[in-house]
């Protein structure tokens, strides 16, 4: 069965550093999104993605990040200057345009020192 | 705005006995609702959804979850508990039935199965 699939597992960083985050949606979705999960809270999303531009973003996703899919088949987070509170998981999702379900990656753990 | 509150952080059930699990939404519009389970270090997996159709969902693993309108809710339920159903459950929101629109998620519910 297709999957999203994420890389790296865990990820760990200096405060100020540049992290990008990467993601292999399935392979005929159309739509794709970036979700965090601070320890201890819930899920939140950040960020949808479509026709090569951003669809909707919450009020998370400032001019920190940015999202971006550089080929056929990866979709990217980019944190510019990452921050303490900016430790979480971070989960990739993807969508087809045909139903409204959303399968997700195994998420990305982020540490940040 | 849309928003999710589940009404219980910690379930303990006994295993082969029924699970409740409770939800109540609020959406401006006709909601898509789902619930997603999240095994230990696991990623999160789609347990069923309801989009308007059917108001009885039937999911995997035995799960199946009712929209209720009048009472703003959809409970996940399950007849028997199994051990390996011991995981964190969210209820999850959407306002549009497609499209590119980001899920809202409640804080989620730990279910812990007792042998």
């Amino acid at each position: 069965e297709p999957e999203v699939t994420q890389t790296p597992s865990h990820q760990v960083t200096q405060m100020g550093q540049e992290v990008i985050l990467r993601c292999v949606p399935i392979s005929n979705h159309l739509y794709f999104y970036w979700y965090r999960q601070i320890l201890g809270q819930k899920v939140e999303f950040l960020v949808s993605f479509y026709n090569n531009e951003i669809s909707e973003k919450s009020e998370i996703f400032d001019d920190q990040f940015s999202v971006e899919r550089p080929d056929g088949s990866n979709f990217t987070l980019k944190i510019r200057s990452t921050k303490l509170e900016d430790s979480a998981m971070y989960f990739c999702a993807s969508s087809d345009y045909r139903t409204y379900e959303q399968y997700f990656g195994p998420g990305t753990r982020l540490t940040v020192t | 705005a849309q928003s999710v509150t589940q009404l219980d952080s910690h379930v303990s059930v006994s295993e082969g006995t029924p699970v409740l699990l409770r939800c109540n939404y609020s959406s401006s519009y006709s909601p898509s609702l789902f619930w997603y389970v999240q095994h230990p270090n696991k990623g999160l997996q789609l347990l069923l959804k309801y989009t308007s159709a059917a108001t009885l969902v039937k999911g995997i693993n035995g799960f199946e979850a009712e929209f209720k309108k009048s009472e703003t809710s959809f409970h996940l339920t399950k007849p028997s508990a199994h051990m390996s159903d011991a995981a964190e459950y969210f209820c999850v929101v959407s306002d549009t039935v497609g499209g590119a629109d980001g899920l809202t998620f409640g804080k989620g519910t730990h279910l812990i199965i007792q042998p």
